[in-house]
């Protein structure tokens, strides 16, 4: 079982570009999220899924978007990238109430 | 918040020592969890405690749960070089949504040297 998967690993933007990353999982699990890593301050929750076809806010939803339409893929988008998303981002898959099992990371730059 | 706050930021001994890390949040919780990270790597999680557990033990790892204080204690016994890294405490509250999601503190980060 490949576990968490992210794709890209690294991606360099320029301010206004799109993009999109996609998160996929092998452990058929319900609950996916979406996190961003900024120095200093641990992980925030960006959007969740708890099923496939729902999505929902985390804590810093402001400026990205997600889909869920397959059980084991977990988009996140930028449709308009700005200098302060410039983070690692990660993504995250459960059962209900148990650990999360986390990919190994995107890391973005916005110029 | 219910963010999880650690306790040290930064934290260096020698190899074989034990290291002792703290966390403290602010509201109620359902569980706990200790997570770490490999610098640039992601997280790999250790160790889950549910809110009426009070203490549970993993290999060299032992966590510590107070509810009634919000706080909980990570310590790795016996340290090796191979512990070097980040460790995040992460609180986990239901929603009636079925969401089950974590907040997670800014790490200690640990160096253990050989």
């Amino acid at each position: 079982n490949a576990g968490v998967t992210q794709t890209p690993k690294f991606r360099v933007l320029k301010t206004g570009q799109s993009m999109t990353l996609l998160c996929a999982q092998d452990m058929n699990h319900e609950y996916m999220y979406w996190y961003r890593q900024d120095p200093g301050m641990g992980l925030r929750l960006i959007h969740y899924s708890v099923g496939e076809g729902t999505t929902a806010k985390g804590e810093v939803p402001d400026g990205y978007n997600v889909s869920r339409l397959k059980k084991q893929n977990f988009l996140l988008g930028l449709e308009s990238a700005a200098p302060s998303q410039t983070s690692v981002y990660f993504c995250a898959s459960s059962t209900w109430g148990n650990e999360q099992f986390f990919g190994p990371g995107t890391r973005l730059t916005v110029l | 918040s219910q963010q999880g706050e650690e306790d040290p930021q930064a934290l260096s001994i020698q190899e074989g020592e034990n290291a002792t890390m703290n966390c403290s949040y602010k509201t109620s919780i359902n569980n706990l969890q200790w997570y770490r990270q490999n610098s640039g790597r992601g997280l790999v999680h250790l160790i889950l405690i549910r809110s009426n557990e009070r203490e549970k033990h993993s290999g060299r790892l032992r966590v510590t749960l107070d509810t009634s204080k919000k706080s909980s204690s990570l310590l790795i016994t016996a340290s090796r070089a191979a512990d070097t890294a980040s460790y995040f405490c992460a609180t986990a509250r239901y929603y009636q949504t079925g969401a089950n999601n974590l907040f997670f503190g800014t790490g200690t980060r640990l160096t253990v040297i050989p």
